[in-house]
């Protein structure tokens, strides 16, 4: 099936840097991407939705200055935690999507603030 | 928006045994429905859909869920489990227009299977 990678796997940093996630489709072109954000045995929560060449939508109380959302070609899109803090530690998921109901996910990103 | 609830956080059985997954969405005139699996340091893989049609759906690894509309279910079903599907299941649902096709995911559930 269609691979969708993310890079970093994990990545720690310091609170108030900033962190980029790359979220790329391998085998297949995508203009729209999602990104969730999971909590420990919680459900993925959709954070915003990434179309190509176009602004993200975001969901209703995330802040787009602070997750900045980049779909800069068909294969690519990329998420900048901004001046991250403690509670921004998460894990991340991409997906992309193939087709009218078929969307692949990305392995996650796991964030920790130091 | 619609959401779904998965009413059990995990489920133990031992390995041949069936196993149930339960799944409830909020009522709409049309829904479209999921069922997704989570291996450790994976993505999620899709098990099966259902977006109209027959009301069995039948997907990978031997999974079967069934729509039902009056009782606004989409429980997963296995007859027979087997070790490797140790595994967090999870239960989607999309409403477009209105989401883009994006999901609103279940809680999760922890399916652990024991010799």
């Amino acid at each position: 099936g269609a691979v969708v990678s993310q890079h970093p796997s994990r990545v720690i940093c310091k609170s108030g840097t900033s962190v980029k996630i790359e979220c790329r489709s391998l085998d297949f072109q995508a203009t729209t991407m999602f990104w969730y954000r999971q909590f420990p045995k919680q459900s993925l929560m959709l954070m915003a939705t990434s179309n190509e060449g176009s602004k993200a939508t975001y969901e209703q109380g995330v802040e787009k200055d602070k997750f900045l959302i980049n779909h800069a070609s068909l294969t690519l899109s990329t998420l900048t935690v901004t001046s991250a803090h403690p509670e921004d530690s998460s894990f991340y998921i991409c997906s992309a999507r193939a087709g009218e109901w078929t969307q692949y996910f990305g392995p996650g990103t796991r964030l920790l603030v130091l | 928006a619609q959401s779904v609830t998965q009413l059990d956080s995990q489920v133990p059985v031992f390995e041949e045994a069936p196993v149930e997954l339960r799944c409830n969405y909020s009522s709409s005139v049309s829904v479209y429905l999921f069922w997704y699996v989570q291996y450790p340091n994976q993505g999620l893989q899709l098990l099966l859909k259902y977006l109209s049609g027959s009301t069995l759906v039948k997907g990978i690894n031997g999974f079967e869920a069934e729509f039902n509309k009056s009782q606004t279910s989409f429980h997963l079903r296995k007859p027979s489990v087997h070790i490797s599907d140790t595994a967090e299941y999870f239960c989607a649902v999309s409403d477009p227009p209105n989401s883009g096709y994006a999901l609103n995911f279940g809680k999760g559930t922890s399916l652990l299977v024991t010799p």
